[in-house]
């Protein structure tokens, strides 16, 4: 019962590298998620994916890209990273309706130097 | 913005009292939904409440929700120190697509 899996759990990056995120579930869920996480700010979608093969922007896209590579994994791309993309980042899965909650995975947190 | 706004922003209880935390929202929704996150970990979904239902209830959980005054409360009785974390409300802002928006969450302390 691993859920939804989440590489790497802590990273630092200098401003301008870039990195991948890395998301998997193993749910046979449609639909997944890709939220930052900020002091007072609550959870703020960046990108979803409603079904394999289709990607969308969120709240907050900007400085990002996604990869939904299979029904299973779904890639957050940061190309040139900055200092205000300092964040927790959570990837999330669920069945792709409203009748069920979503099921989140453990976090990445991400500095940015 | 955010769409669900939790109040209080940090409540501080005793073991075995009753805590209850309120959200509100600003658009129509489809459901409403409240997560739990402890320190450091990812969320865990608690309870769904769809807008044709007044209130539901899960163990010591008890979720209203009041479509015309576009508010929810989440209700954890008998509190224990276990329940320390923070809260979370989420809507779906009315649309079908299964995207969730969250607010900023209540933290909860139950103290021993």
């Amino acid at each position: 019962n691993a859920g939804v899996t989440q590489t790497p759990k802590f990273q630092v990056l200098k401003t301008g590298q870039s990195m991948t995120l890395q998301c998997a579930q193993d749910m046979n869920h449609n639909s997944m998620y890709w939220y930052r996480q900020d002091p007072g700010m609550g959870l703020r979608l960046i990108y979803y994916s409603a079904s394999e093969g289709t990607t969308d922007k969120g709240e907050v896209p900007n400085g990002y890209n996604v990869s939904r590579l299979n029904k299973r994994e779904f890639s957050l791309r940061l190309e040139s990273a900055a200092p205000s993309q300092t964040s927790v980042y959570f990837c999330a899965s669920n069945e792709g309706t409203l009748n069920y909650g979503y099921t989140f995975g453990s976090g990445t947190r991400l500095t940015v130097v | 913005s955010q769409q669900g706004e939790e109040d209080p922003q940090a409540l501080s209880i005793q073991e075995g009292e009753n805590a209850t935390m309120n959200c509100s929202y600003k658009t129509s929704i489809n459901n409403l939904q409240w997560y739990r996150q402890n320190s450091g970990r990812g969320l865990v979904h608690l309870i769904l409440i769809r807008s044709n239902e007044r209130e539901k209830h899960s163990g010591r959980l008890r979720v209203t929700l009041d479509t015309s005054k576009k508010s929810s409360s989440l209700l954890i009785t008998a509190s224990r120190a276990a329940d320390t974390a923070s809260y979370f409300c989420a809507s779906d802002r009315g649309s079908t697509l299964g995207r969730l928006y969250f607010g900023r969450g209540t933290q909860l302390t139950v103290w021993p």
